[in-house]
């Protein structure tokens, strides 16, 4: 998980945008996926985007993926208290394993 | 769905004992399962790669006498924390692959608290 970076913390108001950011290293990763984690708990697959897409929308999440530069983002549109939790990027490698970003704490203010 | 079911959610164990901890693939067979490790507020650290009928895999530095792996069945991998001390306390979570589009579910994660 060292290798994925991603920045720690971000607060953000109830019906506001959150965007977290995610620079990964293996350019031959085939997807990328976003988990999130809330406390005590195991992590929850929210989404994943094929290595060979740029954009993936689903409901209030939208995914970008920029090869190029190794960079993945997730955009959460009016955030709900509910989105309270850890996010974490991961990457597939092509050893079949995944290797997570360190996590990014999103806090939701009512 | 991919449904991956993990038990005991938490465990204390007295220092010197052991544990177990199962981990089961409800709705699909999964050839391979996942253990990691994560501390707190930290990411999560693969530890070992477990594989149905076969030895598991460990990662560097994870010590495989310690951390006995058992995937005995296409549903059920185990992971026994054997001589348990607390350093060896931390959140221990499984996971398994159906396959795409469903990518890697995980377990609820086990808790563990070694006294």
């Amino acid at each position: 998980g060292e290798d994925v970076e991603q920045s720690l913390f971000l607060s953000v108001r109830e019906g506001d945008s959150s965007v977290i950011n995610c620079t990964y290293t293996d350019s031959s990763s085939t997807y990328l996926y976003w988990y999130k984690q809330e406390p005590g708990a195991g992590l929850q697959l929210l989404t994943y985007i094929f290595s060979n897409m740029d954009m993936k929308q689903d409901q209030r999440l939208t995914v970008l993926l920029n090869k190029k530069d190794k960079h993945l983002s997730l955009r959460i549109a009016d955030t709900q208290t509910g989105d309270s939790a850890i996010y974490f990027c991961a990457e597939l490698r092509g050893n079949n394993r995944l290797a997570f970003g360190k996590g990014n704490q999103v806090v939701v203010i009512p | 769905g991919a449904v991956v079911s993990q038990h005991p959610s938490w465990v204390i164990c007295k220092s010197g004992t052991s544990v177990k901890i199962e981990c089961r693939s409800l709705d699909f067979q999964a050839t391979t399962m996942f253990w990691y490790r994560q501390f707190p507020k930290q990411s999560l650290m693969l530890m070992a790669t477990s594989n149905e009928g076969s030895k598991a895999t460990y990662e560097q530095g994870v010590e495989k006498d310690k951390f006995l792996i058992n995937h005995a069945s296409l549903t059920l991998s185990t992971l026994t924390v054997t001589s348990a001390h607390p350093e060896d306390s931390s959140f221990y979570i499984c996971s398994a692959r159906k396959g795409e589009p469903y990518g890697y579910t995980f377990g609820s994660g086990t808790r563990l608290t070694v006294v």
